[in-house]
């Protein structure tokens, strides 16, 4: 069975804490994605990583940052948060596009509330 | 800009088919369009996908409109487990940019 799992499903935060959310993948997948979900927003993309070392910003990546150093693993961090960082944060894989659409798994989420 | 839009909520009773509707008129020819849904506590799982035809497979059916500037996901019968958010999704083609629109949650009424 595939699984995303993400390190928390809760976390609660101090303003202008750095913050990890990591993501880990058992699927051997190239590709894998940040997204952030908000009420009435939908997911909005925050960074793609083509594979291990390589990323590309999303349609929001201000106040964020990735690290790819294992294929595994994908973490998103906060280098500052704030409280318009508080949300549901979603991480997704998939493997590689060869042309075709290919399924993304996403993991249960992470709510991290800032305050 | 590419843009999805769907209905916020829809009911069904149970055991009755349901009709997702969903609008995706900058579309360009060879973004597939994805359907996921997200049951309670849970991150969004596959629906189904298409590009021109119509398509089926166990868990629904998607009917593309000839222009393919909309789409209708079809829940033939809708059970309560079936109840979660609905989300239509643009790929834009041969990238890694999927478009969700804002989700239509679904109550099915025993």
């Amino acid at each position: 069975d595939v699984k995303v799992t993400q390190s928390s499903r809760y976390l609660v935060k101090r303003t202008g804490e750095k913050v990890f959310l990591e993501c880990v993948q058992d699927m051997d997948h190239e590709n894998m994605f940040w997204y952030r979900q908000d009420p009435g927003l939908g997911l909005r993309l925050i960074y793609f990583s083509y594979d291990v070392k390589m990323k590309e910003k999303g349609d929001i990546p201000e106040g964020y940052s990735v690290s790819r150093e294992k294929k595994e693993r994908f973490s998103l961090i906060l280098e500052s948060a704030s409280t318009n960082q508080t949300s549901m944060y979603l991480c997704a894989s998939r493997v590689k596009w060869q042309g075709a659409p290919e399924t993304q798994y996403f993991g249960p989420g992470t709510r991290l509330l800032v305050l | 800009d590419a843009k999805t839009t769907q209905p916020n909520s829809m009911e069904s009773n149970e055991e009755e088919p349901v009709h997702l509707p969903c609008n995706h008129s900058t579309i360009s020819g060879t973004d597939y369009i994805h359907w996921y849904r997200q049951l309670p506590s849970q991150g969004p799982e596959y629906v189904i996908h298409g590009l021109t035809s119509n398509v089926n497979n166990r868990m629904a059916s998607l009917a593309i409109a000839e222009d393919r500037k909309s789409s209708t996901l079809i829940l033939h019968r809708a059970t309560l487990r079936d109840a979660a958010v609905y989300y239509c999704i643009q790929h834009l083609s041969g990238t890694y940019k999927y478009i969700f629109g804002t989700g239509t949650r679904l109550k099915v009424l025993a």
